[in-house]
């Protein structure tokens, strides 16, 4: 079984629209959850930490829900710049395991 | 400027040729990490380093070699070894082995 998966898309979205992506992981024992951002032929740059009690900045929302082994990463008001992949990433023990990446399309 | 920086940017090899990757950082960072992504995959950890002059490998290890002899410093050597050479190298770095870590913006090397 995969450390870590991800609904592979493609997510295509009107602009203003919500969208929600999830990312589910293997071992119980995880303890740390980031979502990071993937520009077509770019390096993934770092989005946001997730924490057990979740956390916001701005319109992005990110959640962690233990029981049930995922993390979820919600975009309000999404906006074409916001086209990308998101990566989901569980660190377990001393390894970072990453998600193949959810690809999202904004249309204008 | 603090950051990553990855040298150079595209790479064409022929087959049976060793090639280095570069990889520095200035954010006073102990860990470092190389990966490989291949079209239409996710990152595949190659090897990372925790400290100076210590390193392990990681999922995919066969036909590549690293050295750490500086903090700032974790090139890549992709070796004749290695059967499908060709993808994209991202390097990382990272304040310890469980925080966030930072992308450098990647080398894509073609072997032919």
């Amino acid at each position: 079984r995969k450390e870590v998966e991800q609904d592979p898309g493609p997510f295509n979205v009107p602009e203003g629209a919500t969208v929600a992506f999830n990312c589910t992981y293997s071992n119980s024992a995880s303890q740390s959850f980031f979502w990071y951002r993937q520009d077509c032929r770019k390096e993934p740059k770092l989005l946001m930490s997730v924490y057990s009690s979740g956390n916001e900045d701005g319109r992005f929302t990110a959640q962690l829900n233990r029981a049930s082994q995922y993390i979820s990463l919600l975009i309000r008001d999404s906006k074409l710049s916001e086209s990308a992949t998101y990566l989901c990433v569980v660190v377990t023990g001393n390894q970072f395991y990453f998600g193949t990446g959810t690809s999202l399309t904004v249309i204008p | 400027d603090g950051g990553i920086t990855q040298s150079p940017k595209y790479l064409f090899r022929k087959e049976g040729q060793n090639v280095t990757l570069s990889c520095e950082q200035n954010l006073n960072h102990d860990a470092m990490y190389w990966y490989r992504q291949d079209p239409g995959q996710g990152l595949r950890l190659i090897y990372y380093s925790q400290i100076v002059n210590d390193f392990q490998k990681g999922d995919i290890a066969e036909g590549y070699s690293v050295s750490r002899e500086k903090k700032e410093s974790f090139p890549l050597t992709v070796t004749s070894a290695q059967k499908n050479p060709t993808a994209f190298y991202l390097c990382a770095s990272s304040r310890g082995i469980w925080n966030e870590q930072y992308f450098g913006p990647g080398t894509r090397l073609t072997v032919t």
